[in-house]
């Protein structure tokens, strides 16, 4: 089992419309939680972290925790063909920082 | 600008060479980490550096040594390339100090023929 599991996608929503990445982790000693965005060709990007249980609101984007399902998600409203990127979930184990990234979702948002 | 350089941006290096990538952070960064990141994949750690010592490593081999200096500046070696070493290489550098909240460089896209 990878420790840090996303479904690769693509995940297509038309332009205006919500968008939902979701994550799974499967280590319990999980601290923190990052949302990366990568365009094609360039590097990650951290869009918002997360350290507790509920949701954190960052202008559209809202990332969301329950530690007790092991489940992190972001959610994109009013989704834009610009935040057309792959998303990468990441987690930190342990006070080394060290990240653990799943594979990322390719999101596509059609005009 | 993400206040994180690396260089060069392109490199490509014949099988059993030897490559040196550069990093440099921004003044008061002195956590410095190093990614690889596979075609399709996501980035995997391969270490991490505090004030000029190692301190955390990946799942990977001894020929991938680093260094970090006083400036903030840092250097991944890779020693022997195998083709699966082509990759792109990520520095990243984090703020405030103790945060895992990364911030990468454009990295290195490292090809070995």
């Amino acid at each position: 089992q990878k420790e840090v599991e996303q479904n690769s996608g693509p995940l297509s929503v038309p332009e205006g419309a919500i968008a939902s990445l979701n994550c799974t982790y499967s280590d319990r000693g999980s601290q923190s939680f990052f949302w990366y965005r990568q365009y094609s060709g360039k590097s990650p990007e951290l869009i918002m972290f997360i350290y507790s249980n509920g949701d954190k609101e960052d202008g559209r984007f809202t990332a969301q925790l329950n530690k007790a399902s092991q489940y992190v998600s972001l959610l994109i409203r009013d989704s834009q063909p610009s935040d057309s990127a792959t998303y990468l979930c990441a987690v930190n184990l342990d006070s080394s920082y060290k990240l653990i990234f799943g594979s990322g979702t390719r999101l596509l948002v059609r005009p | 600008e993400t206040g994180v350089t690396q260089s060069p941006t392109h490199l490509i290096k014949t099988r059993g060479q030897q490559v040196t990538l550069r990093c440099s952070s921004q003044s008061g960064h002195n956590t410095v980490s190093w990614y690889q990141q596979a075609l399709g994949q996501g980035p995997q750690f391969i270490f991490q550096y505090y004030r000029e010592e190692e301190n955390g490593r990946g799942n990977f081999p001894p020929r991938f040594s680093g260094l970090q200096f006083p400036n903030y500046s840092s250097e991944l070696n890779v020693n022997a390339l195998e083709l699966d070493d082509s990759a792109l290489y990520l520095c990243a550098s984090s703020y405030p100090p103790g945060t895992a909240a990364y911030t990468f460089g454009s990295g290195t896209r490292l090809t070995v023929v």
